[in-house]
C-alpha cells in the first residue's frame, strides 16, 4: 500500500501563496493522487485530484512530477478560511489517511 | 442534492453500553465506507461496502464493532460493548463507484462519541 508522508504543520499569511508537498514513493501505475481538506467538526472534502503533470481547479492546482512519487498542493492567496487540515491520499481501494498538514493562516 | 446524513451527531455514553450510529449515503452511490477518527488523527478505515457486502472490514474490530448496510443504502455501525478507547469521531463517506482510482469520497458530518 502507498504510504505518504506530508509536514504536520504550516503557517502563512493572508494572500499569500502556499505550497504542501507530500511524498508517496511507492505509488502504483494505476494511483490517482487526491488532496481533502478537513475544517473542524466536519468530514473531509475533496479538493482535488490528478494523476500526473498539473491540475488546476477553482480553489488549488496539483503537480505532479513525471516519477510520480511526490506531489504539491498549491493554494493561491490563502484566507483566514483556508486554515484547516490538509490531507494527501494515493486512491488504491484502501483510502488511507495521514495525519495531514495543519495549515494555520494569519491575518 | 443532500450530501451524506449522518446520526446522532453527538453521543456520550457509559462505559459497557451499547451505542449504534446510522448513515445515509448520497442518492446512487454504491460504495459506503465507515470511518473512525481521533483527536489530531487522520481518519482510519474500518469498513468498506460495495452496495450490500462488506468487501473490507479487515481494520474492524468484530469482537465488538458490527455493521449492517441493509438493501446497499443505508448503513449502521454498532458498538456494544462500548469502551473508553472508543471515544472519537465516527465519519461515514460514499462514493458513486468503488474508488480504486479515483478516490473522490463524500464525507459526512461525523457522530461525535464520548464514552465515560
Amino acid at each position: 500500500l502507498a504510504k505518504t508522508t506530508q509536514p504536520i504543520s504550516m503557517d502563512s499569511y493572508e494572500g499569500q501563496e502556499v505550497n504542501i508537498t507530500c511524498s508517496h514513493n511507492n505509488i502504483a501505475t494505476n494511483d490517482y493522487i487526491t488532496w481533502y481538506q478537513q475544517f473542524p467538526s466536519q468530514g473531509p472534502r475533496f479538493i482535488i485530484q490528478g494523476y500526473k503533470t498539473k491540475v488546476t481547479n477553482e480553489v488549488a492546482s496539483l503537480f505532479i512530477p513525471a516519477d510520480r512519487k511526490s506531489s504539491t498542493l498549491s493554494l493561491p492567496r490563502v484566507s483566514l478560511s483556508d486554515t484547516a487540515v490538509y490531507y494527501c491520499l494515493v486512491a488504491a481501494d484502501k483510502l488511507i489517511f495521514g495525519t495531514g498538514t495543519r495549515l494555520q493562516v494569519f491575518p | 442534492e443532500a450530501g451524506v446524513v449522518q446520526s446522532p451527531r453527538y453521543k456520550i455514553i457509559e462505559k459497557k453500553q451499547p451505542v449504534a450510529f446510522w448513515c445515509n449515503p448520497i442518492s446512487g452511490h454504491n460504495t459506503l465506507y465507515w470511518y473512525l477518527q481521533n483527536l489530531g488523527q487522520g481518519p482510519e478505515l474500518l469498513i468498506r461496502y460495495e452496495n450490500e457486502e462488506a468487501v473490507d472490514d479487515s481494520q474492524l474490530p468484530k469482537d465488538r464493532f458490527s455493521a449492517e448496510r441493509l438493501k446497499g443504502v443505508d448503513s449502521t455501525l454498532k458498538i456494544q460493548p462500548a469502551e473508553l478507547g472508543d471515544s472519537a469521531v465516527y465519519l461515514c463517506a460514499s462514493s458513486l463507484v468503488s474508488p480504486a482510482n479515483t478516490g473522490e469520497l463524500f464525507f459526512g458530518e461525523g457522530s461525535r462519541l464520548t464514552v465515560l
